[in-house]
């Protein structure tokens, strides 16, 4: 059972365009984390939100979690070929860091220059 | 990732051999936690563990997988008699007391 969808699983674009990758889920968490993974390496956490409604910015990324906690999504601004990669959503069940993180099956980005 | 160290990087076995993977985690970090990624898809979770304690492993197949994380010494992950659908990509995270998880470089598993 996949707990935590991703959408779109790919996504190829031009460098300068917007795009919005979603993570979605009819359960709760109480955090939400967003990782990048390149090619041969592992995660590299990007963000992680707690708060329902909180919006948080890194630079041209821009991310938040829904109001009911149970959703999330990443905006990425002028996106640039250096953007490419793999980017996941992961929810945490539990406070702090006590628990396992369950994983969206990814979204693939490649942005073309 | 420098900071959790995994080796090896890349490991091949053929079937029916024992693989044995480690994972020193952050300078700090009490929590370790293991993960299998599958090609092109998200990471999935098999175990989490504190020094001497298995907390949760209710992500570990129930034969042949085992894993531990001594008093002194790197995590462990241990597949015995491997076949070919344990190839895949194992990672370890560790982690501190405020939220976010520092992930290794990852094991490459293939059996042949």
């Amino acid at each position: 059972t996949q707990l935590l969808e991703q959408s779109p699983q790919f996504l190829s674009i031009q460098e300068g365009e917007n795009l919005t990758v979603y993570c979605n889920s009819s359960s709760v968490f109480s955090s939400l984390q967003w990782y990048r993974q390149e090619p041969g390496e592992g995660p590299v956490l990007l963000v992680t939100v707690v708060t329902g409604g909180e919006v948080k910015k890194l630079k041209r990324l821009t991310f938040q979690f829904g109001d009911a906690r149970k959703d999330s999504s990443l905006h990425i601004t002028a996106a640039q070929p250096g953007d490419t990669g793999l980017y996941l959503c992961a929810g945490a069940r539990s406070s702090g860091n006590t628990g396992k993180l369950i994983f969206g099956q990814g979204t693939t980005l490649q942005v073309k220059p | 990732n420098a900071g959790v160290m995994q080796n090896p990087r890349h490991l091949v076995r053929r079937r029916g051999q024992e693989a044995r993977l480690r994972c020193s985690p952050m300078k700090g970090h009490s929590h370790v936690y293991w993960y299998r990624q599958l090609p092109e898809e998200g990471l999935k979770f098999m175990v989490y563990l504190q020094k001497e304690n298995i907390i949760d492993e209710s992500g570990m197949p129930k034969e042949r997988f085992s894993a531990e994380f001594p008093k002194e010494g790197p995590s462990i992950l241990r597949i015995q008699q491997v076949v070919r659908g344990d190839s895949a990509a194992y990672f370890c995270a560790s982690s501190p007391f405020d939220y976010g998880y520092t992930f290794g470089s990852g094991t490459r598993l293939t059996v042949v």
